[in-house]
């Protein structure tokens, strides 16, 4: 069955530290990869995307993702962590073959120490 | 990208009554979509609303609860039917078009007592 998987369910980590979440799909065709973010409360936020080109995907607020196509990843990145980084953070996956809709992982809740 | 309005923002309900909910992309789009957050979970798609035919129901869901229209290529509704305490969800909308892909509405908070 074509999934999205977030392995880290929550990850901690101390401000100014570096951040990379996890996203792993199994589909197969290349899909078009996204990262969102939603903070309490709130709805989702565009991070970023991948549709072709480049593997290596710039986005809002100091996040960058890496497509792997032979490791069917694309794990979101941050250098340094900023208090307000404090989200859940959610990787999807649409499969144009199959029709478009997205399919969106578990979750990762990103919890930042000062 | 569009914007959507998503309302009403939040609600709470008696159990057995109905809530429909609104969202109103501020250009055409192709296609639209509802999904369904519970408590401290992910997204779960619902349904795609087609304008002018019956929505396409995802694996577990159906019409008599979810009832969708999609009047045109601007507006959709979803109705939650007959609700009860495990309808508490996050129900957000989400449209299709322009270069971000997807966009969601700012979703709708459900409580049924």
């Amino acid at each position: 069955a074509q999934s999205v998987t977030q392995p880290d369910i929550h990850i901690t980590v101390s401000e100014g530290a570096s951040l990379e979440l996890r996203c792993n799909y199994s589909y197969g065709a290349t899909p078009y990869l996204f990262w969102y973010v939603q903070s309490p409360g709130q709805g989702l936020q565009l991070l970023l995307k991948y549709f072709s080109g480049d593997t290596l995907v710039q986005g809002i607020k100091g996040f960058e993702a890496e497509f792997k196509r032979s490791q069917s990843s694309f794990n979101l990145r941050k250098p340094s962590v900023h208090w307000s980084d404090a989200a859940e953070y959610f990787c999807a996956v649409d499969v144009k073959a199959a029709g478009n809709k997205l399919t969106f992982g578990g979750g990762t809740r990103v919890l930042v120490k000062p | 990208s569009a914007v959507i309005s998503q309302k009403p923002s939040r609600d709470i309900c008696q159990r057995g009554t109905s809530l429909t909910i609104q969202c109103q992309v501020d250009s055409q789009v192709t296609m639209m979509f509802w999904y369904r957050q519970q408590p401290g979970q992910s997204l779960t798609l619902i349904a795609t609303a087609n304008q002018g035919s019956e929505a396409t129901y995802e694996s577990g869901f159906v019409i008599d609860k979810f009832p969708i229209s999609r009047p045109n290529l601007t507006f959709s509704t979803l109705t939650v039917s007959n609700m009860s305490p495990e309808d508490s969800s996050i129900y957000l909308c989400s449209s299709l078009g322009g270069s971000d892909g997807y966009t969601f509405g700012s979703g709708t908070r459900l409580t049924v007592v």
